[in-house]
């Protein structure tokens, strides 16, 4: 069976601050990992995925994520955050012998001016 | 360009009537089709997935259920809404492994 934890519910951080937001998977199969973003009123976007090869990956707005096996997580960092990061953050995980997703329950950013 | 859409944005409903979600996705050819329900406070709980025409998996047993008449249409239906069906609901398509998601914009769903 497949999981998804997200340890922080919500994460209060100052602007320009760095933050993380953790993400631990539990997985007997290989797997892929995604971070997906939801801004107030709206959809899921995809923030960033690792499928294979580096374990660093970026997005285009300065979020990066490693995947750390011998840690099953999978955390989402950025160094600096500005007030338009403020949004609801799930972490997934894909694995490669099912047909869909787990998510996390999600972890609330707010970017404090 | 692939396109999804999923209509309408906000839905206010009575206990005890019928509910009609459409997705569509346009761009490409049969898609993996699935219907997320997020409850307030919660996270994303898949409610159905279809691999192909009339080929409907559920993954929680409840008041809703779903139909895929046509290869890029997916439609959530039920036929006397509950207090409890209130949430965000979001249609999401793939075309297979390690590609991830990609998400509709979302139906606010409130029954009052």
């Amino acid at each position: 069976a497949q999981s998804v934890t997200q340890l922080d519910s919500q994460v209060p951080v100052f602007e320009e601050a760095p933050v993380e937001l953790r993400c631990n998977y539990s997985s007997s199969v290989s797997v892929y990992l995604f971070w997906y973003v939801q801004y107030p009123n709206q959809g899921l976007q995809l923030l960033l995925k690792y499928l294979s090869g580096s374990t660093l990956v970026e997005s285009i707005n300065g979020f990066e994520a490693e995947f750390n096996k011998s840690q099953t997580s999978f955390h989402l960092r950025k160094p600096s955050v500005h007030i338009s990061d403020t949004a609801e953050y799930f972490c997934a995980l894909l694995s490669n012998t099912g047909n869909q997703f787990y998510f996390g329950t999600g972890t609330s950013l707010t970017v404090i001016p | 360009s692939q396109t999804i859409h999923q209509w309408p944005a906000t839905l206010v409903q009575p206990v005890g009537s019928p509910l009609s979600l459409e997705c569509t996705v346009e761009g490409t050819s049969n898609p993996n089709l699935y219907w997320y329900r997020q409850a307030a406070g919660r996270g994303l709980q898949l409610l159905f997935y279809s691999v192909g025409i009339g080929q409907i998996s559920s993954e929680v047993p409840q008041n809703l259920s779903a139909s895929r008449p046509q290869d890029r249409q997916f439609i959530l239906s039920s036929k006397k809404l509950l207090l409890s069906d209130s949430g965000f609901y979001l249609c999401a398509w793939s075309v297979g492994w390690g590609y991830g998601y990609t998400f509709g914009s979302g139906t606010r769903l409130t029954v009052v």
